[in-house]
C-alpha cells in the first residue's frame, strides 16, 4: 500500500541552525500539509499546500517556516532559525483530494533543538 | 482550543468485547469527521470516516456514529482484539462548509485503548 515517507525519522539541531525536513507524499496526491506535535499535546495543523503554492497556515507557520515542493516527488519543510520551542514530531500529510477525503500521515521526524 | 475533545484519555476492554470511543466537537462548521490510530514511533494511521450527511458508516470491525445535534461521534471496535491496542485520535475538518478555504484538521487528544488477552 502506499506510504508517506519522510526522512529523517531523528533531527537534533542547535538552537539557531536551520533545518530541513524531508517528505515523499503518495505518487497520485495534490494536496500535502505539515502538522506538528509538541509532546504531551494534540497534533495540530501547521501548513497546507496544493498546486506550487501555500492555500493555507496556523498561527505557528510565521516567517520562520517554509515550505517547498522543489521536483515531482519531494514536499519539504525548513525552519530558518530554530528556537527551543520548536522541538516536536514533525508529520507530513498528503490527500488525493480535499473535500471528503482522508489526509495519510507519514511517521514522522523526531526535532529535537538544544 | 478545545474544538474536539475526547474526554477519556483511558479506556481498558477484554479481548473479544466492544470496544467504544468517543469525542465531541463544538464547532458547527466541521462537516467531515475521522478517526486514527496511532502506535508509537509511527504516524497516525487513517481508520475510517464520515461526512455530516451520514448518520453511520461501516468498515469491517469498525464503525464510526454522528450524532450531530449532540455534536458527538462514537467509534466502535467489535470485536475487539489486542492488536487494537494503541492510541485512537478523532479529527475533524470544515472543508465543504468553508468556501474551499479550510481543510485543516483539527485533532482530539487521543484515546489510549487497551485490549486485554
Amino acid at each position: 500500500e502506499p506510504e508517506v515517507t519522510q526522512t529523517p525519522s531523528h533531527q537534533v539541531t542547535q538552537m539557531g541552525q536551520e533545518v530541513i525536513l524531508r517528505c515523499v507524499p503518495i505518487s497520485n496526491h495534490l494536496y500535502f500539509y505539515w502538522y506538528r506535535q509538541i509532546l504531551g499535546q494534540k497534533v495540530e495543523f501547521l501548513v497546507s499546500f496544493y498546486n506550487n503554492e501555500i492555500s493555507e497556515k496556523s498561527e505557528i507557520f510565521d516567517d520562520q517556516f517554509s515550505v517547498e515542493r522543489p521536483d515531482g516527488s519531494n514536499f519539504t519543510l525548513k525552519i530558518r532559525s530554530t528556537k527551543l520551542e520548536d522541538s516536536a514530531m514533525y508529520f507530513c500529510a498528503s490527500s488525493v483530494n480535499r473535500v471528503f477525503q482522508p489526509q495519510h500521515f507519514g511517521d514522522g521526524t523526531r526535532l529535537s533543538i538544544l | 482550543d478545545q474544538q474536539v475533545k475526547q474526554n477519556s484519555p483511558s479506556l481498558s476492554v477484554q479481548e473479544g468485547r466492544i470496544s467504544i470511543l468517543n469525542c465531541d466537537y463544538t464547532n458547527s462548521m466541521f462537516d467531515y469527521f475521522l478517526w486514527y490510530k496511532k502506535y508509537p514511533a509511527e504516524g497516525p494511521t487513517f481508520l475510517i470516516s464520515i461526512s455530516s450527511i451520514k448518520d453511520k458508516n461501516e468498515d469491517g470491525r469498525f464503525t464510526v456514529f454522528l450524532n450531530k445535534s449532540a455534536k458527538h461521534l462514537s467509534l466502535h471496535i467489535v470485536p475487539s482484539q489486542p492488536g487494537d491496542s494503541a492510541v485512537y485520535f478523532c479529527a475533524a475538518s470544515a472543508g465543504g462548509n468553508s468556501g474551499g478555504s479550510n481543510y485543516k484538521l483539527t485533532f482530539g487528544k487521543g484515546t489510549l485503548l487497551t485490549v486485554n488477552p
